[in-house]
């Protein structure tokens, strides 16, 4: 049973607009979120994180929804641009003593388009 | 070398054979990690090391081994796999596990074909 699941293997958009990656989770657990993004040949590097206690979380061209009730988060990357073409992977932890164990979704593949 | 390296990056072997992946972290880190991912499917973890002792083990076949000489290596020792058992292995890690917002940082990963 997956509990982490991206149902968007791909996604493709214009250099500057916004692009929208989607990620649901089935386990309530779960209180903490991630979003990791990897490039080819290389491993998954951090992107942004949040917690279950906010429904936003902001960095840069980067944001992260929470919708607790509907067990779904976003990312919002605006504007795109082309060096953001990787895959994006959604994770979810535990709270407690989860001892750092990530439940990854499968991924989906952005790309950006000059 | 900086942050989390991992040798080989490729490598192939029959289902007899016995090899190694090795991981290694310059980043001062006492948490270790082993992934793995298969086509189309999303990263599981395999083994969770904390100051050299496993903490984790994720129903993982005992024909992958698990061994953490000291917190800057990791290795996993592999001996009779199955075709199944092909995929990117990916070795991460963190400050420690104290606290599950400790950032996990990758390695590149070993690619893994088993004939």
């Amino acid at each position: 049973d997956q509990q982490v699941k991206q149902n968007s293997p791909s996604l493709s958009v214009q250099e500057g607009r916004i692009s929208i990656l989607n990620c649901d989770y089935t386990n309530s657990m779960f209180d903490y979120f991630l979003w990791y993004k990897k490039y080819p040949a290389e491993g998954p590097t951090f992107l942004i994180s949040i917690s279950s206690i906010k429904d936003k979380n902001e960095d840069g061209r980067f944001t992260v929804f929470l919708n607790k009730s509907a067990k779904h988060l976003s990312l919002h990357i605006v504007p795109s641009q082309p060096g953001d073409s990787a895959v994006y992977f959604c994770a979810a932890s535990v709270g407690g003593t989860s001892y750092g164990k990530l439940t990854f979704g499968q991924g989906t593949i952005l790309t950006v388009h000059p | 070398e900086t942050g989390v390296t991992q040798t080989p990056r490729h490598l192939v072997m029959g289902m007899t054979n016995k090899k190694s992946l090795k991981c290694e972290q310059h980043l001062g880190h006492n948490a270790m990690y082993w992934y793995k991912q298969s086509a189309k499917k999303p990263l599981e973890l395999m083994f969770v090391y904390s100051l050299e002792e496993r903490v984790e083990n994720n129903s993982v076949p005992s024909r992958f081994s698990p061994e953490c000489p000291n917190s800057s290596h990791l290795f996993l020792h592999l001996h009779t796999l199955q075709p199944e058992d092909s995929a990117l292995y990916l070795c991460a890690s963190s400050q420690d596990l104290a606290s599950r917002r400790d950032t996990q940082y990758f390695g590149p990963g070993t690619r893994l074909t088993v004939l």
